[in-house]
């Protein structure tokens, strides 16, 4: 089984600041995406990355993955209090058997 | 839009119980996920379907059963529940289809079990 390591594990900052967080892996993924999600709910799928080196936008956010399908970044700019959660990254492998989830950043911004 | 549905939001058990949560998918996905979420240890797959009748074990099979009677539904069974089977339950569903496996989830069942 690979594993996804997430970095910070707890990031908490002010309203209208800028943030990336991590999501690194010594094993090559297929695709890897990115959740958020809430307290109390299922995590919301927000982006699939397949390609070494993709650039993805979602208004704010920003995703990357890396050029050798090992790693992915998410960039926000200008956080609100509507993007805190929790952020997961999850990496598939190729075989059926689903996703291999990281423990996720919770992210607080703060008003 | 994809929806995926869980049977209850919250759920409260006693020790041997025999529990069933029960998730359904209305986008015709080939593939279905049970996973447990806890804190500090993410989310853990404990069983998986990627067909009618078809199951396989996840990571933490031991004490659940699954059963996929439908293609559109996908049953988690805890045949004595513990209370160390008190968690977040997430069922998920994707086609399957390479390479994204873009998974969707419902909103999840708290199981506390006393």
């Amino acid at each position: 089984t690979q594993l996804l390591e997430q970095s910070p594990q707890f990031l908490s900052i002010q309203e209208g600041e800028n943030l990336t967080v991590y999501c690194n892996s010594s094993s090559v993924f297929s695709s890897l995406q990115w959740y958020r999600q809430e307290p109390g709910e299922g995590p919301v799928l927000l982006v699939t990355v397949v390609t070494g080196g993709e650039v993805k936008k979602l208004k704010r956010l920003t995703f990357q993955f890396g050029d050798a399908r090992k790693d992915s970044s998410l960039h926000i700019t200008a956080a609100q209090p509507g993007d805190t959660g929790l952020y997961l990254c999850a990496g598939a492998e190729g075989g059926a058997d689903g996703l291999t989830f990281g423990k996720g950043t919770h992210l607080i911004i703060q008003p | 839009d994809v929806k995926v549905t869980q049977s209850s939001r919250y759920l409260v058990k006693r020790t041997g119980e025999k529990v069933f949560l029960e998730c359904v998918q209305d986008m015709d996905h080939e593939n279905m996920f049970w996973y447990r979420q806890d804190p500090g240890l993410g989310l853990r797959l404990i069983y998986f379907s990627y067909d009618v009748k078809m199951k396989e074990k996840g990571d933490i099979p031991e004490g659940y059963s699954v059963s996929r009677e439908k293609k559109e539904r996908f049953s988690l069974i805890l045949e004595s529940a513990s209370t160390n089977q008190t968690s977040m339950y997430l069922c998920a569903s994707s086609h399957l289809v390479v390479p994204e496996y873009e998974q969707y989830f419902g909103p999840g069942t708290r199981l506390t079990v006393t």
